[in-house]
């Protein structure tokens, strides 16, 4: 198992386009989540799933981001229409439902 | 809804020294995990060490343990023999029975040679 991966680990986009991440968990993990973290500052929690259901969205998140993990796998996040603000690191962890959580190395946007 | 405070954005260290990095928490919750992690420069966050808040003795894992005080809500992290490859941001996090990670906004550690 070669831990959480996630894809592009570079994003540089114009503001206004949409974009698209994914993320692939540790397998037996049944927890995904995804945070976003900008410079200087701890992760903020965005979304997570238990298996295939989205349990918890954050009220900070737009109805610009969206996210999915179909068949309890993979996850993907959307972005649509960015903007300068969404500029960061967007990261994501998995783990069992009651251990900690893996990282993966994140995916860092630049909306230009 | 859970907190997570560090209160020292950055702290430095001598190398072979020792530093103990603070963090605090509000919860209304009996049942919750505690965890350190580290984030070195440009690179993934990791795993210090974790505490469950049900077991009253303190974790330690190796040249890292951690000082619960279940009742004042603190959670510091003692670094012994500091080393450089420590230096890194160091981030608090909490976790109850069914929720998501609450970070800190995480303290910088400086490892002096």
């Amino acid at each position: 198992d070669t831990g959480v991966s996630q894809d592009p680990r570079h994003k540089i986009t114009k503001r206004g386009q949409n974009v698209t991440f994914r993320c692939d968990p540790i397998s037996e993990h049944n927890r995904l989540y995804w945070y976003r973290q900008t410079l200087g500052q701890g992760p903020e929690f965005l979304t997570y799933f238990q298996n295939e259901a989205q349990l918890e969205k954050s009220r900070l998140l737009s109805d610009r981001f969206s996210a999915e993990r179909p068949k309890g796998s993979f996850s993907t996040l959307e972005i649509q229409r960015t903007e300068q603000g969404d500029s960061a690191m967007y990261l994501c962890a998995s783990s069992p439902v009651l251990r900690e959580a893996f990282f993966g190395q994140g995916t860092r946007l630049t909306v230009v | 809804a859970q907190t997570v405070t560090q209160s020292q954005p950055e702290m430095s260290v001598q190398e072979a020294e020792t530093v103990t990095l603070s963090c605090t928490y509000d919860t209304s919750e009996s049942d919750y995990y505690l965890f350190w992690y580290k984030q070195p420069p440009s690179r993934q966050m990791i795993l210090v060490i974790r505490q469950e808040a049900y077991k009253q003795q303190n974790a330690t894992e190796n040249r890292f343990s951690v000082n619960f005080q279940k009742a004042a809500k603190s959670f510091s992290l003692k670094i012994s023999d500091s080393q450089l490859g420590d230096a890194a941001m160091y981030f608090c996090a909490y976790r109850g029975g069914n929720t998501p990670l609450v970070f800190g906004k995480g303290t910088r550690l400086s490892v002096i040679a």
